[in-house]
């Protein structure tokens, strides 16, 4: 399985942007970057994924640098909702199999 | 609301009980997926359904023994678990290998 690592905590204000790191050096051709998100005490919920360019949703966008090895999820506006741990996993174009490691936890301050 | 619901959301178990969980999903998909999360570790993946077919099997210990009986249903039966089995269970579903969706989990306590 493709690896990435991502940093154990980041903190942020209220209405601030958040960019949250992944890098993957070692990612495939079909690989795609997908973030999930777990709220506490709640399942693990799909944020947002992609191959090779940028894609933006209502929830977050997602940069992803021309080498592919390192991909940049932004919260634009973070709220007290968006406090969770967030995962950055790479998915074959053949796997089911989602590979979590530990995740950043996202702290937002009042 | 995902489209994936989990009964029960809470259970307590001896280890002598048998008890089942339940998974179902509303979304038409055709993969289903159990997921285990333990106290400060990454959720591990269980098993794989596609089809109804079990397609991944993780080493999991025969006393955890997973039932598709269609797509949008999945069951786990629990027999003779131990204390160490206390987690949350996740159960997942997606279209073939595209985007999982995620229910709310199973806290389950073993005493």
């Amino acid at each position: 399985d493709a690896k990435t690592t991502q940093p154990n905590s980041m903190e942020s204000n209220e209405e601030e942007p958040v960019h949250l790191p992944c890098n993957h050096s070692t990612i495939s051709g079909t690989d795609y970057i997908h973030w999930y998100r777990q709220l506490p005490s709640q399942g693990p919920e799909y944020v947002i994924h992609g191959l090779t360019s940028n894609v933006n949703n209502r929830m977050a966008s997602l940069a992803i640098a021309e080498d592919r090895k390192s991909s940049t999820l932004i919260l634009h506006r973070a709220t007290l909702r968006d406090a969770a741990v967030y995962y950055c996993i790479l998915i074959g174009g053949n796997d089911y199999k989602l590979s979590f490691g530990a995740g950043t936890t996202v702290t937002v301050r009042a | 609301e995902t489209g994936v619901t989990q009964t029960p959301r809470h259970l307590v178990m001896g280890m002598t009980n048998k008890k089942s969980l339940k998974c179902e999903q509303h979304l038409g998909h055709n993969a289903m997926y159990w997921y285990k999360q333990s106290a400060k570790k990454p959720l591990e993946l269980m098993f794989v359904y596609s089809l109804e077919e079990r397609v991944e099997n993780n080493s999991v210990p025969s006393r955890f023994s997973p039932e598709c009986p269609n797509s949008s249903h999945l069951f786990l039966h629990l027999h003779t678990l131990q204390p160490e089995d206390s987690a949350l269970y996740l159960c997942a579903s997606s279209q073939a290998q595209d985007t999982q969706y995620f229910g709310p989990g199973t806290r389950l306590t073993v005493l």
